[in-house]
């Protein structure tokens, strides 16, 4: 079983709809981190969370410490957002990330 | 700052020659760290430095890969001979301690 699972795989919206991708954990973190991937592109750092709620712009990320889950949410989604979000996590007492799969979200016009 | 330099983009060579992936981080961050993305495997640390100094290379896959960081602002990963289950898109980032990871555009590696 990943240490990092994330839910759903693939997902598919129209746009303007408002988009939830769940980050599930098993073991103990001192942070997680949301990364997107473009298609054929690099890696940029949505966001770095150990507690609480963060946001930018469109962007909501959640952490529930005591669930081991985390929420990523985009409001009014537009095919821009179409790309591959990673959920990531970071140990104690080390900077390694582990990764979860990735989620391919596709926004249609 | 024009954030994580790798060099070269795209790399494609025959199975069996030396490849060798460089990075340049960005100034004044502490670690760096180089990664490999399959479709089978995703994302997968090989090895970071922190302060120029490897601390954890658990994640290079065999004694055909190697790393360095002779200074602060260049580290090269080589795989020596390479084989075609090499073929990955590797990445280098870099981070202050505690912080978000910036990571550069990547290598694509197709071994042949």
């Amino acid at each position: 079983k990943n240490e990092v699972e994330q839910s759903p795989q693939n997902l598919t919206a129209q746009e303007g709809e408002f988009i939830t991708i769940n980050c599930s954990y098993s073991v103990g973190i001192s942070a997680l981190h949301w990364l997107q991937q473009h298609p054929g592109g690099g890696i940029v750092s949505l966001f770095m969370l150990s507690s609480g709620k963060k946001k930018h712009g469109r962007l909501i990320a959640t952490i529930n410490i005591q669930e081991k889950h985390s929420s990523l949410h985009i409001t009014a989604s537009h095919p821009r957002d179409s790309a591959v979000y990673i959920c990531a996590v970071k140990g104690f007492g080390n900077e390694k990330l582990t990764f979860g799969t990735g989620t391919r979200l596709t926004i249609i016009p | 700052d024009a954030g994580v330099i790798q060099s070269p983009r795209h790399e494609v060579t025959e199975m069996g020659q030396e490849v060798t992936l460089r990075c340049k981080p960005i100034s004044g961050h502490d670690y760096l760290f180089w990664y490999r993305q399959t479709m089978m495997r995703g994302l997968e640390l090989l090895i970071y430095f922190n302060n120029n100094v490897p601390i954890d290379d658990s994640g290079m896959p065999e004694d055909r890969f190697s790393a360095k960081m002779p200074n602060a602002s260049f580290s090269t990963l080589k795989i020596q001979p390479s084989e075609p289950r090499d073929s990955a898109v590797y990445f280098c980032a870099s981070s202050f301690s505690r912080s978000e990871a910036f990571f550069g555009q990547g290598t694509r590696l197709t071994v042949v």
